[in-house]
């Protein structure tokens, strides 16, 4: 079945570092990539989306570049913030059949940004 | 405000009691799904609706039930609950299938004792 597998947290970096959040997935076909960013006591919200190879999404600073050829959506952003501090889930969603109604999440990594 | 708003947002009972967590959607979406979020499992979908009068499990739907009368709301059902039911749950809606986002709504946490 599909899977999606995410570099475990908790990540900490400093105010103003590199992020970089590995994301890899297992799927049958093209399937569409998310990520949704979670903040404490809040629902999920989605951050940035890619429906097809090489496409690249970006929200707030960050990107993800979808690599068909390495099954990859990493999470980037050049400089991370106090309030960019929360839990950080990958996702892919089937464009067609059954999996097209669900999204398959990663377990999610917790972000913690320190000034 | 586009919205999907579940209620209660807490909820403690017992084994056993039956409960309902309602979900509804004001976007006028056909896809609404409710998914369980537990630590190191991440989130998994329990039921989802295509439409109205169309449901089907998900990953995890032993000892739910749901059901879609109206497009809008599509709540979730624990006839009989357990400890290990004890979750946080969210409900969430979306205007399409594949690439399509999905709106999430505040979430229920549920506690079984």
């Amino acid at each position: 079945g599909d899977s999606v597998t995410q570099m475990e947290g908790p990540v900490t970096l400093s105010e103003e570092a590199f992020l970089t959040i590995n994301c890899t997935y297992t799927a049958t076909g093209y399937p569409s990539l998310f990520w949704y960013v979670q903040y404490p006591g809040e629902g999920l919200q989605l951050l940035l989306k890619a429906t097809k190879a090489d496409d690249k999404g970006s929200n707030k600073g960050f990107e993800a570049t979808y690599r068909k050829e390495t099954t990859s959506f990493h999470l980037e952003k050049g400089s991370v913030q106090v309030s960019d501090s929360a839990v950080y889930f990958c996702a892919l969603r089937r464009t067609a059949g059954a999996g097209s109604y669900q999204l398959t999440f990663g377990k999610g990594t917790k972000l913690s940004v320190i000034p | 405000e586009a919205q999907v708003t579940q209620n209660p947002r807490y909820l403690i009972t017992v084994t056993g009691k039956k409960l309902t967590v309602t979900c509804s959607q004001n976007m006028n979406h056909e896809y609404m799904s409710w998914y369980r979020q537990d630590p190191g499992l991440g989130l998994r979908q329990i039921y989802y609706s295509m439409n109205v009068e169309a449901t089907d499990k998900g990953d995890v739907p032993e000892g739910y039930k749901v059901s879609r009368k109206e497009k809008r709301n599509f709540p979730l059902i624990l006839e009989s609950p357990s400890p290990n039911q004890t979750s946080l749950y969210f409900c969430a809606s979306s205007p399409g299938q594949g690439g399509y986002e999905q709106y999430f709504g505040p979430g229920t946490r549920l506690t079984v004792t």
